[in-house]
C-alpha cells in the first residue's frame, strides 16, 4: 500500500528559529516528491517539487532534501516567521505518469513570537 | 483573480439528499483534479481529468460519486444521497501538462460539505 509518513505531527517554535520536518515514504512507482503549505481553510500550496535524481531544491527559506535510496525526505525552514504558521504536507506522485498524488498527513507548524 | 475558484465554499445539507460542488480551472490548464480532505488529515486523491477524458478514478469515489467535466474547462463533483461520513472539505486543483510528470497542481479554496 502506498504510504507517506510525517513527523512530527505539530511543532511548536520561536519566531526566527529554523526547523525540519520529515517525511518517510514507501510508494511504488516513485515519479517525484512535493512539499505543499496549507494555511487553515485553504488550499494547499506548492512550495517544491523534486524528481528522483534531485537531493536538494530550494524555494526562499524552504529547503527540500530526497533521498531516494532511503525513501526519506525533508523541509527545512531557515529563520522562521510568524507567517510560516501553517500545516506542510509532503506529497509523493505515483505511477508512470506521476499524476497519482498521495498525501501524507502533514505537520501543524505553529511559530510563536 | 485567475486561480482555481470553487463554488460553494460552504454547503450544509440533510442526509440522503444531493448536492453538487462546481470548480474553474486556471484558464487553459488541461488537466483538473479533485480530492477529498478530512479535519486533521491530507487530501485524498478522488480523481483526474485530462480536457475532457476521466483518466483515474480512486477506489473511494463510490457509485454515488460522480464527476464531469463536459467541455474541458470547468467541472462538477456529484454526491447523491449523501452520508454523514461524506462530510470533509473537496479540493479541486488544476495543472497544465505536457506529458511531464512535474507539472505543478494549483489548488482551489476547497468546498467544505456538511452532512447533518
Amino acid at each position: 500500500k502506498n504510504q507517506v509518513e510525517q513527523s512530527p505531527q505539530s511543532l511548536i517554535i520561536l519566531e526566527g528559529k529554523n526547523c525540519t520536518l520529515q517525511c518517510n515514504y514507501t510508494v511504488s512507482p516513485f515519479s517525484n516528491l512535493r512539499w505543499y503549505k496549507q494555511d487553515t481553510g485553504r488550499g494547499p500550496v506548492s512550495l517544491t517539487i523534486m524528481t528522483f535524481s534531485e537531493n536538494t531544491k530550494s524555494n526562499g527559506r524552504y529547503t527540500a532534501t530526497l533521498d531516494a535510496d532511503t525513501k526519506q525526505s525533508s523541509l527545512h525552514i531557515t529563520a522562521s516567521q510568524l507567517s510560516d504558521s501553517a500545516s506542510y504536507i509532503c506529497v509523493v506522485s505515483v505511477g508512470n505518469a506521476g499524476n497519482m498524488l498521495t498525501f501524507g498527513g502533514g505537520t501543524r507548524l505553529m511559530v510563536k513570537p | 483573480d485567475t486561480g482555481v475558484s470553487q463554488n460553494p465554499r460552504h454547503k450544509i445539507t440533510k442526509r440522503g439528499q444531493n448536492v453538487t460542488f462546481r470548480c474553474d480551472p486556471i484558464s487553459e490548464h488541461n488537466r483538473l483534479y479533485w480530492y477529498r480532505q478530512t479535519l486533521g488529515q491530507g487530501p485524498e486523491f478522488l480523481t483526474y481529468f485530462q480536457n475532457e477524458a476521466q483518466l483515474e478514478k480512486s477506489r473511494l469515489l463510490s457509485d454515488r460519486f460522480s464527476a464531469e467535466r463536459p467541455k474541458g474547462s470547468f467541472s462538477t463533483l456529484e454526491i447523491q444521497r449523501t452520508e454523514q461520513g461524506d462530510s470533509a472539505m473537496y479540493l479541486c486543483a488544476s495543472s497544465f501538462s505536457r506529458g511531464a510528470s512535474t507539472d505543478t497542481q494549483y489548488f482551489g479554496p476547497g468546498t467544505r460539505l456538511t452532512v447533518l
